[in-house]
């Protein structure tokens, strides 16, 4: 079956322009997740939805970065007045469960580079 | 907080060849797993092998064989018989199971970029 899709693949903006971000996850999944990976380093945690529970925002680096699921469907990561140190490559996941048993399957990210 | 350090930047081995790359972590929990993702160029995770904490038996899959020493906390990853398809960056990373923290968030360690000779 279809996998976790992003889009856009690649996303070049201006400082202070903002930017939105899609996740599609594999249809079913409960569970979404979303990571950044800055140039040569790990991914680092953002934010997690699960079903209709409120999200973990806590790795949400700024006020500038949102993110939205609407269900268990597809998720919106925004982010406003975009700064030369928010470019990344954005990763979302998705997961049957939250229950560590279950895997997270990855998307092919968004790179964002802001200029 | 959990850390995950990986100490080899980069890699490289022979195809045919054995190689292992490193992992250790830190923290103060009992119960957790671990994970190999590997990314290719083509920037999408794929998850190669997992260890529960609890299981003593270090886990395979196929070619790719972890040594999982607790006590040491270390996680290495050991790959046989090396493929050209095997060359991408490879992320070890911790899963808490503690049922009053962030028990599914992954965190990462920067990675070894592994390079497969002909």
């Amino acid at each position: 079956g279809a996998g976790v899709s992003q889009s856009p693949s690649n996303k070049v903006t201006e400082k202070g322009k903002d930017v939105e971000l899609r996740c599609d996850p594999i249809s079913g999944h409960t569970a979404l997740y979303w990571y950044r990976q800055r140039l040569g380093q790990g991914l680092e945690f953002l934010i997690y939805f699960q079903g209709n529970s409120a999200p973990d925002k806590s790795g949400l680096p700024s006020d500038r970065f949102s993110a939205e699921r609407t269900g268990e469907s597809v998720s919106t990561l925004t982010i406003q007045r975009t700064q030369q140190e928010d470019s990344a490559v954005y990763l979302c996941a998705s997961s049957l469960s939250q229950l560590a048993g279950y895997e997270q399957y990855f998307g092919p990210g968004t790179r964002l580079t802001v200029t | 907080a959990q850390t995950v350090t990986q100490s080899q930047p980069e890699m490289s081995v022979q195809e045919a060849e054995t190689v292992t790359l490193s992992c250790t972590y830190d923290t103060s929990e009992s119960d957790y797993y671990l994970f190999w993702y590997k990314q290719p160029p083509s920037r999408q995770m794929i998850l190669v092998i997992r260890q529960e904490a609890y299981k003593q038996q270090n886990a395979t899959e196929n070619r790719f064989s972890v040594n999982f020493q607790k006590a040491a906390k270390s996680f290495s990853l050991k790959i046989s018989d090396s493929q050209l398809g095997d060359a991408a960056m490879y992320f070890c990373a911790y899963r808490s199971l503690n049922s009053g923290g962030s028990n599914y968030k992954l965190t990462f360690g920067k990675g070894t970029l592994l390079t497969v000779n002909p």
